[in-house]
């Protein structure tokens, strides 16, 4: 089946400074895909939705200053925390849909997720 | 908007038994999707199950089904002959049929499969 990479899959880093996490698409072509965030034994939280080639659209309470999502190409996207803190600390999940034939829906595929650590 | 809820924060049953997990949506559209995702330890999102409202037969993967009843807004998902390895973190999940559309999941049910 499809893959979707997540790099790194643990970063640890201290106050104040920016992360970068990126989410690959490895063997198939994604023209949206979405960010979420996990705190432990909770839901999926989703706080963004990226299409390539453009500006992402993100969720309601969500700081788009603070969390910048690049998706530069078909099989990347990437999520920076800026100025993290140690409330940014969270296990992030990306997920890409497929592309297919107009009107239809692709499926949807999960990363394996980041667990990010800010002291 | 569309609001998902699973009702059964946690679960166990003994190996080898049935268990069903229970959830209901809520949304005014009329063709969507529905979907069971399974999360175990590792937190890798595993596609369980996938429901397209306007089939009116449930959706079956091996051991797995689902109920699906669209006028209650109900869609259930039944685990037969339950394995150790289903022993996961289990969310429903909503989708409109609409091609860049968001999955809304549900809060999830913890499920452990006894020995």
């Amino acid at each position: 089946g499809a893959v979707v990479s997540q790099h790194p899959s643990w970063v640890i880093c201290k106050s104040g400074t920016s992360v970068k996490i990126e989410c690959r698409s490895l063997d198939f072509q994604a023209t949206t895909m979405f960010w979420y965030r996990q705190f432990p034994k909770q839901s999926l939280m989703l706080m963004a939705t990226s299409n390539e080639g453009s500006k992402a659209t993100y969720e309601q309470g969500v700081e788009k200053d603070k969390f910048l999502i690049n998706h530069a190409s078909l099989t990347l996207s990437t999520l920076t925390v800026t100025s993290a803190h140690p409330e940014d600390s969270s296990f992030y999940i990306c997920s890409a849909r497929e592309v297919r034939l107009a009107g239809s829906v692709g499926t949807q595929y999960f990363g394996p997720g980041t667990r990010l650590t800010v002291l | 908007a569309q609001t998902v809820t699973q009702s059964q924060p946690e679960m166990s049953v003994q190996e080898a038994e049935t268990v069903t997990l229970s959830c209901t949506y809520d949304t005014s559209e009329n063709n969507y999707y529905l979907f069971w995702y399974k999360q175990p330890p590792s937190r890798q999102m595993i596609l369980v199950i996938r429901q397209e409202a306007y089939k009116q037969q449930n959706a079956t993967e091996n051991r797995f089904s689902v109920n699906f009843q669209k006028a209650a807004k109900s869609f259930s998902l039944k685990i037969s002959d339950s394995q150790l390895g289903d022993t996961a973190m289990y969310f429903c999940a909503f989708m409109k049929h609409v091609v860049d559309d968001k999955i809304i999941f549900g809060k999830g049910t913890r499920l452990h499969i006894l020995p």
